[in-house]
């Protein structure tokens, strides 16, 4: 079965600072797909960062990156130049095909950015 | 503004109480999903449309009742339902291919409604 490990409650992070949200997962499967999603206050699952199990290079998109190390089955997330905005809950999902119905998500990761 | 729009973004209702969340996706996608999200808990899928079928039911309670007239429409028909359902309903919609992409396999979530049993 598929497990997906999210070991930090909780972080802080100063403003402008890097900080790295970890993420390990569980599979015997070789295709699948590694997301990252950030819940504000407001509740609405923004998806921030897509891994293919196939990709060598790691994802990046704007301020995020996810550092994907396959053989150790980690997604860690990168945030750099933290914002006050970036404040929230971030869960790490998984995929394992297009056609496995369900996205099984961590626990989630309280981010609270300090000014 | 998200291509998954959900109404009414707030809802409390008695136990004895009919009433229905409302999902759009205006993404052209072909797969739609209910998930439930309790406090301190795990995303749980509820209930998965692919071309207008349900593919799917997590063993969701009788009390929970979903309907998907379009690829573009999804609802969730709630009646007598307890406290304990009390928790954020997240719409999502994806389009599903056979292929490995991102646009293939990634959920986008609405804004979700929150739930209040009383």
């Amino acid at each position: 079965a598929q497990k997906i490990t999210q070991t930090q409650p909780g972080m802080f992070v100063q403003e402008k600072e890097a900080v790295t949200l970890d993420c390990t997962y569980d599979t015997s499967d070789q295709s699948y797909g590694l997301f990252w999603y950030k819940q504000p206050s407001s509740g609405e699952m923004i998806f921030l960062i897509y891994q293919g199990s196939y990709d060598e290079q790691n994802a990046t998109e704007g301020r995020y990156s996810l550092n994907f190390q396959k053989a150790r089955k980690s997604a860690n997330l990168v945030i750099s130049a933290s914002q006050l905005g970036d404040s929230a809950m971030y869960f790490c999902a998984m995929r394992r095909r297009a056609v496995d119905n369900d996205m099984r998500f961590g626990a989630g990761t309280r981010l609270t950015v300090k000014p | 503004e998200t291509g998954v729009t959900q109404t009414p973004r707030h809802l409390v209702m008695g136990m004895t109480n009919k009433k229905s969340l409302k999902c759009e996706q205006h993404l052209g996608h072909n797969a739609m999903y209910w998930y439930k999200q309790s406090a301190k808990k795990p995303l749980e899928l509820m209930f998965v449309y692919s071309l207008e079928e349900r593919v799917e039911n997590n063993s969701v309670p009788s009390r929970f009742s979903p309907e998907c007239p379009n690829s573009s429409h999804l609802f969730l028909h709630l009646h007598t339902l307890q406290p304990e359902d009390s928790a954020l309903y997240l719409c999502a919609s994806s389009q599903d291919t056979q292929g490995w992409s991102q646009d293939g396999n990634t959920i986008y979530f609405g804004e979700g409604s929150w739930l209040t049993v009383v």
